[in-house]
């Protein structure tokens, strides 16, 4: 299995650009999550998907961010317009919600720098 | 109140000894429990999980829970200089949502 993958691994764009971030799950896996994480807040859950379907977006910063994902193989993380406090790692985390444990699987992740 | 809380560190150990990582949580309810381990400028990578009903061992690792107390620990015996990395307690919350601690730095001197 390839594991969960994600491009591009780093992205240097300037304030005001729009930036997107891309995320294959595990195949077979049927739940994923954009996580955000950062020295001082470590971790963040940003928006988690189950077939699909967007379920708790709760944690997306504001209107900047959106996330899709149109098919089960594929999904996108856009910043527009991306500002300098947007600079952070950013994982795309896939797992098979229904087995015990629900065990979630981690990308390379995408470091993000905005200029 | 953060529900999931580590001690940032560093925790230095010398090669060879015992490293004991603490995780403390709020939800007495909880029934499993997660271990990561991230090494740096990489994404963590599941290393040990444990439901509530007992501790595990897997190798050189051991994970044990105090549900009087509410934390889990991260035991790693006959620590290695490969060992050094930041370890990351995480736990359901609800039913799909993982609520990860700031992590643990290990450093392991040779």
């Amino acid at each position: 299995d390839a594991g969960v993958i994600q491009s591009p691994r780093h992205e240097v764009t300037e304030m005001g650009q729009e930036v997107t971030l891309r995320c294959k799950p595990i195949s077979g896996h049927n739940s994923l999550f954009w996580y955000r994480q950062t020295m001082m807040r470590g971790l963040e859950l940003l928006i988690y998907f189950n077939n699909n379907v967007p379920i708790d977006d709760s944690g997306m910063p504001e209107d900047r961010f959106s996330a899709k994902m149109p098919n089960a193989s594929f999904s996108t993380l856009k910043i527009q317009p991306s500002e300098p406090r947007d600079s952070a790692v950013y994982f795309c985390a896939s797992s098979y919600r229904g087995r015990v444990p629900d065990t979630q699987y981690f990308g390379p992740g995408t470091r993000l720098t905005v200029l | 109140q953060k529900e999931v809380e580590q001690n940032s560190g560093p925790l230095s150990v010398p090669e060879g000894a015992i490293a004991s990582l603490n995780c403390t949580y709020s939800d007495r309810g909880s029934q499993s429990f997660f271990w990561y381990r991230q090494y740096s400028g990489k994404s963590p990578e599941l290393i040990m999980f444990i439901y509530s009903n007992g501790d595990k061992e897997d190798g050189r690792f051991t994970a044990q829970l105090n549900k009087a107390s509410q934390y889990v620990s991260l035991l790693i015996r006959d620590s290695q200089p490969s060992d050094s990395a930041t370890y990351l307690c995480a736990v359901p919350s609800g039913t799909y949502k993982y609520i990860f601690g700031t992590g643990t730095r290990l450093k392991v001197l040779a």
